[in-house]
């Protein structure tokens, strides 16, 4: 299969907390991308990092991306309530995007 | 701007019957892509239109179809369905992609299709 992995699939954490999950993945990319989801609604993009970058920011949210483990981690700081919904991490492979297996993150108020 | 919208919303249908679906991308995108997700599979591919040509194709079955028009909207078809076609479909807009270059993609809410 082509499609990326996430691990955990599932985590759970209290509010407050800080959240990581990791992302591998397959093929060569120009850039790695991640996702959320809230409750099987539709996608929301929520950073982007190409493949010369090793780490980004944005809010609470950092991504790191070691291109030569095929890996990337997703870590949300100062967890809230409303993080909760599956993430998911995103290469492209001729035109279309492979969607990792996803987790799904339960932030417990 | 508006972002991408997908209509029906909600559709239950019976096996054998045919289904199109309609998303409309966010102005100035040229790239549809349409996805399945169930709780089972995952998201998975189904095709990418750009500029109405369709560049790649999942893992599916003739019995998913697409296309795209002039104005980027796109359509897809599912013809006689099957109760594991339930899912929910979705719709993702972006400037586009192709060899080196990658956009974030737009989601629309989906559509959640159920066959009885």
């Amino acid at each position: 299969s082509q499609q990326g992995e996430e691990d955990p699939q599932a985590l759970s954490i209290q509010e407050g907390e800080n959240a990581t999950m990791n992302c591998s993945y397959k093929t060569s990319i120009n850039n790695l991308q991640w996702y959320r989801q809230n409750s099987g609604r539709g996608l929301v993009h929520l950073i982007l990092i190409r493949s010369n970058e090793r780490e980004k920011h944005s809010g609470r949210l950092r991504v790191t991306l070691d291109t030569s483990k095929k890996s990337s981690s997703l870590l949300i700081t100062a967890s809230r309530a409303a993080d909760t919904a599956s993430y998911f991490c995103a290469t492209v492979l001729t035109y279309k995007y492979i969607f990792g297996t996803g987790t799904r993150l339960k932030v417990l108020a | 701007k508006a972002g991408v919208t997908q209509t029906p919303r909600y559709l239950i249908k019976t096996r054998g019957q045919q289904v199109t679906l309609s998303c409309s991308p966010i102005s100035g995108h040229r790239s549809v892509s349409w996805y399945q997700q169930t709780p089972g599979q995952g998201l998975q591919f189904l095709f990418e239109y750009f500029s109405e040509t369709q560049r790649n194709k999942g893992n599916f079955p003739g019995r998913f179809s697409g296309r795209q028009f002039s104005n980027s909207r796109s359509e897809m078809n599912v013809s006689t369905l099957e109760l594991g076609d339930s899912a929910l479909y979705l719709c993702a807009s972006s400037l586009g992609l192709g060899s080196g270059v990658s956009y974030e993609q737009y989601f629309g809410p989906g559509t959640r299709l159920t066959v009885t």
